[in-house]
């Protein structure tokens, strides 16, 4: 299939164990971004890539960890996970560039992954 | 201060009405201004585009940055039901995008 695609949909687990939500984009796009939502908090961003084996930080990185050996997949891994991790993650996609394209600044996100940490 | 602040509503309205959602952002130098629509369960997408000040229509939508006032807002005309979504306003800085909160908008019939 076409697009992006996120594994899994819903995961329940329990605090201190580690967890790896799966990313796979069929695009080829270079940069990879991976976000998480919660009510009063909208969409913050945790790491994004700009490429295989290029990662940064976002916003609130703290407990997890990215890699991206192939440009399709970007996994993200909760570590240890903790109660305050519960929340609905998303991973996006977007092509290269700069400026005025509207490919450049359009992100395409994947349908989302329900965590919940007890 | 946040980077780009929008009201959470939820707003309210009746179908066919005309609907106005705005954010302010706190740096002059942005240049790029997006909106995002999400649907209940489902990632965004992008709905609209704009660069720099000025109105851009897409059918019943109608985006408008105001720069002086670093104001964004979206105005959908002949609202409908399927329209009841949340919207996220959004500004480029660098390689990323920054999101509003999002307005959570429910359209009665």
């Amino acid at each position: 299939d076409a697009g992006i695609t996120q594994s899994p949909r819903y995961k329940i687990t329990e605090t201190g164990r580690q967890v790896t939500l799966m990313c796979h984009q069929t695009w080829s796009h270079s940069y990879m971004f991976w976000y998480r939502q919660d009510l009063g908090h909208g969409l913050r961003l945790i790491y994004y890539s700009a490429a295989a084996d290029i990662t940064d930080k976002g916003e609130v990185p703290d407990g997890y960890v990215v890699s991206r050996s192939k440009t399709e997949n970007f996994p993200l891994t909760l570590e240890s996970a903790t109660r305050s991790q519960t929340s609905v993650y998303f991973c996006a996609s977007s092509e290269s560039g700069s400026g005025g394209r509207t490919a450049y600044n359009e992100q395409f996100f994947g349908p989302g992954t329900r965590l919940t940490v007890l | 201060q946040k980077e780009v602040e929008q009201d959470p509503g939820p707003l309210s309205v009746p179908e066919g009405a005309i609907v106005s959602l705005n954010c302010t952002y706190s740096n002059s130098a942005f240049q790029y201004f997006m909106w995002y629509r999400q649907y209940s369960r489902k990632g965004p997408e992008l709905l609209m585009y704009t660069y720099s000040s000025g109105n851009k229509e897409d059918g019943r939508f109608t985006a408008q940055v105001d720069k002086s006032s670093k104001y964004i807002s979206l105005f959908i005309r002949d609202s409908q039901p399927s329209d009841s979504a949340t919207y996220l306003c959004a500004v480029r800085r660098d390689d990323k995008i920054i999101f509003g909160k999002g307005t959570r908008l429910h359209i009665l019939p």
